[in-house]
């Protein structure tokens, strides 16, 4: 299979705990993003890299969170100190830098913290 | 005001019927429109993408962008069960790199 990668599927988490997951993007796509959606919205855009470089960060974003992507090639995104609102479905996608938007997505990780 | 609206349905209609999606956006200087498919409990899927304005068909499906009016849809002929899906509207809002979503548009094809 050479669709972007997630992993876990799930986690759940007690309050307070540190989780990372991780992307693996497709695996020519320079470009990764992670988004976030929770139930009955449309997903809700994080950050994004290009290669390794993280070019943007949304504003809304805690700064309980953190992601990275050290070689340009899979990333990990890392919650910190989780809340109960936190909980949602994490999204990774990758695309192509000459076709930016044209994003494919992953399974996604379905964080739930208790 | 929100960046990307959809109606967020249901919206049902019978099998081999057309179901047309709609979804209006804010940001004048967006440049690309994506249609992603979802079913319940997994992730997007890209179905359509469309540039520029008029039609663009793929299929079954067809996308229709008009910058003018800010608004963009997606037609699916011949609409089948396996069609029951929420389809997302995404805008690279701004002529940016990241894609800003409408919360959805649930479709229900019935037999």
């Amino acid at each position: 299979d050479t669709g972007v990668s997630q992993d876990p599927r799930h986690k759940i988490t007690k309050r307070g705990q540190n989780v990372t997951f991780r992307c693996d993007p497709i695996s020519e796509h320079n470009r990764l993003y992670w988004y976030r959606q929770t139930l009955g919205q449309g997903p809700e855009f994080l950050t994004y890299f290009q290669n390794e470089a993280q070019l943007e960060k949304s504003r809304l974003l805690s700064d309980r969170f953190s992601a990275e992507r050290p070689k340009g090639s899979f990333s990990t995104l890392e919650i910190q100190r989780t809340e109960q609102g936190d909980s949602a479905m994490y999204l990774c996608a990758s695309s192509l830098a000459q076709s930016a938007t044209e994003a494919f997505f992953g399974q996604g990780t379905r964080l739930t913290v208790v | 005001q929100k960046e990307v609206e959809q109606n967020s349905g249901p919206l049902s209609v019978p099998e081999g019927a057309i179901a047309s999606l709609n979804c209006t956006y804010s940001d004048r200087g967006s440049q690309s429109f994506f249609w992603y498919r979802q079913y319940s409990g997994k992730s997007p899927e890209l179905i359509m993408f469309i540039y520029s304005n008029g039609d663009k068909e793929d299929g079954r499906f067809t996308a229709q962008l008009n910058k003018a009016s800010q608004y963009v849809s997606l037609l699916i002929r011949d609409s089948q069960p396996s069609d029951s899906a929420t389809y997302l509207c995404a805008v690279n809002a701004g002529g940016g790199n990241k894609l800003t979503f409408g919360t959805g548009t649930q479709l229900k094809v019935e037999l």
